[in-house]
């Protein structure tokens, strides 16, 4: 079965940091690009991160370029996020999402999420 | 960046209804990467259609995805109650894979 699970939201306060992880299994993970999608309490989806299937083509939604960074290790069949000088605005369900392809930003399949919570 | 914009807001139907939502980008996107995704209240999206009219695995052919260029739009023929939900479409003919606002199908 093919399955995405992320971890490590949690609350943090604002200018605070957090490393999310997403654990990937049932598919040659190596083979796919992965993404970070988000969606703040009753909003909609905004697409946040993308990285190539290889590692080497990688890009960020304006609203988090320069405080986020997008990584994968695929020996660890692995995705990860870290977040910094968190901001209120940031507060959201993280998703991991796996790309249709080794190049794609259409999820083919998604993580349940963790929840992010950026308040003092 | 392409904008995307989804109309209606909320649709409010009964089962067995056929619905018909619209996605209008504010520029062409290239190749009909355009893709519609399901979100039920409480779960993760679920992807319907990618290169605007191509079905998912596992999508019943209640769906169908149809348009080019700027205009695209995903019908379903009779909605069933698990249909009742929110729908996005998303362009990934960009390195920025831009959702629209959202349309929500909900019981009349």
């Amino acid at each position: 079965e093919v399955q995405l699970v992320e971890s490590g939201g949690g609350l943090e306060q604002p200018g605070g940091s957090l490393r999310l992880s997403c654990a990937a299994s049932g598919f040659t993970f190596s083979d796919y690009s992965m993404n970070w999608v988000r969606q703040a309490p009753g909003k909609g989806l905004e697409w946040v991160s993308y990285i190539s299937s290889g590692g080497t083509a990688i890009f960020y939604a304006d609203s988090v370029k320069g405080r986020f960074t997008i990584s994968r290790d695929n020996a660890k069949n692995s995705l990860y996020l870290q977040l910094n000088s968190l901001r209120d605005e940031d507060t959201a369900v993280y998703y991991c999402a796996k790309g249709r392809t080794s190049t794609s930003t259409c999820m083919d399949v998604w993580g349940q999420g963790t929840t992010v919570t950026v308040s003092s | 960046e392409i904008v995307l914009t989804q109309s209606p807001g909320t649709l409010s139907l009964s089962p067995g209804d056929r619905t018909i939502l619209s996605c209008r980008a504010s520029q062409s996107v290239s190749n009909n990467y355009l893709a519609w995704y399901q979100q039920r209240p409480g779960q993760a999206p679920r992807l319907l259609i990618y290169r605007a009219s191509s079905r998912a695995t596992g999508i019943p052919d209640r769906f169908s995805g149809s348009g080019s260029g700027t205009d695209f739009t995903l019908t379903i023929s009779r909605l069933e109650p698990e249909d009742f939900a929110v729908y996005y479409c998303q362009q990934y003919s960009t390195s920025r894979g831009t959702f629209g606002q959202g349309t929500k199908v909900e019981i009349k």
